[in-house]
């Protein structure tokens, strides 16, 4: 069954410091990837998203993330958090039929 | 401005009560979908419907049923059937129909509260 995994359930990073989130998925077909973003009692917003060509993409807010399809890892970076980027964030994959599967998400935190 | 509304944001039921939660979206979307989180959970897939008129159950389907009269509405019951029915649930929309892979945009949720 598809699946994704995100193994940090939290993490901390100082403001101004390098992010890298991690994200494995299993999926035997060419996989669309999504990240998403949550703050506290909001829906998901769209970072960026990977469906074909260059593996690595440009997202909103400073966020790129670079698909390794030998790893199987779709992992989002970001070269200097701000205070602002604290939040939740989800990795997916599409399995077709626009089903989405989620990850269970990474906690942010951003401290001073 | 075009976009996804769900309402309530915050909802309180009774146990035995249905529920009902409101999804509409002025995108012009096919394709609409209902998810539940829990905290550490991720969401989880509860349905979807492609068109109107016809939807199609998600991995936990249990306990809750839906109907899609209009292209821009997709109304979600909880019923009383629903074991564990706090949590906060996420209404979605997509461009595409079935077979075609396609962006989903998400509303700002409901949270439920079973008393």
């Amino acid at each position: 069954a598809q699946s994704v995994t995100q193994p940090d359930i939290h993490i901390t990073v100082s403001e101004g410091a390098s992010l890298e989130l991690r994200c494995n998925y299993s999926y035997g077909a060419t996989p669309y990837l999504f990240w998403y973003v949550q703050s506290p009692g909001q829906g998901l917003q769209l970072l960026l998203k990977y469906f074909s060509g260059d593996t690595l993409v440009q997202g909103i807010k400073g966020f790129e993330a670079e698909f390794k399809r030998s790893q199987s890892s779709f992992n989002l970076r970001k070269p200097s958090v701000h205070w602002s980027d604290a939040a939740e964030y989800f990795c997916a994959v599409n399995t077709g039929f626009q089903k989405l599967v989620f990850g269970t998400g990474t906690r942010l935190l951003v401290s001073p | 401005d075009g976009g996804i509304t769900q309402s309530p944001k915050y909802l309180f039921r009774k146990e035995g009560q249905n529920v009902t939660l409101s999804c509409e979206q002025n995108l012009n979307h096919d394709a609409m979908y209902w998810y539940r989180q829990d905290p550490g959970q991720g969401l989880r897939l509860i349905y979807y419907s492609q068109i109107v008129n016809d939807f199609q159950k998600g991995d936990i389907a249990e306990g809750y049923s839906v109907s899609r009269e209009k292209k821009e509405s997709f109304p979600l019951t909880v019923t009383s059937a629903q074991k564990n029915p706090t949590a906060f649930y996420l209404c979605a929309s997509s461009s595409r129909l079935a077979g075609v892979v396609d962006t989903q945009y998400f509303g700002p949720g409901t949270r439920l509260t079973v008393l």
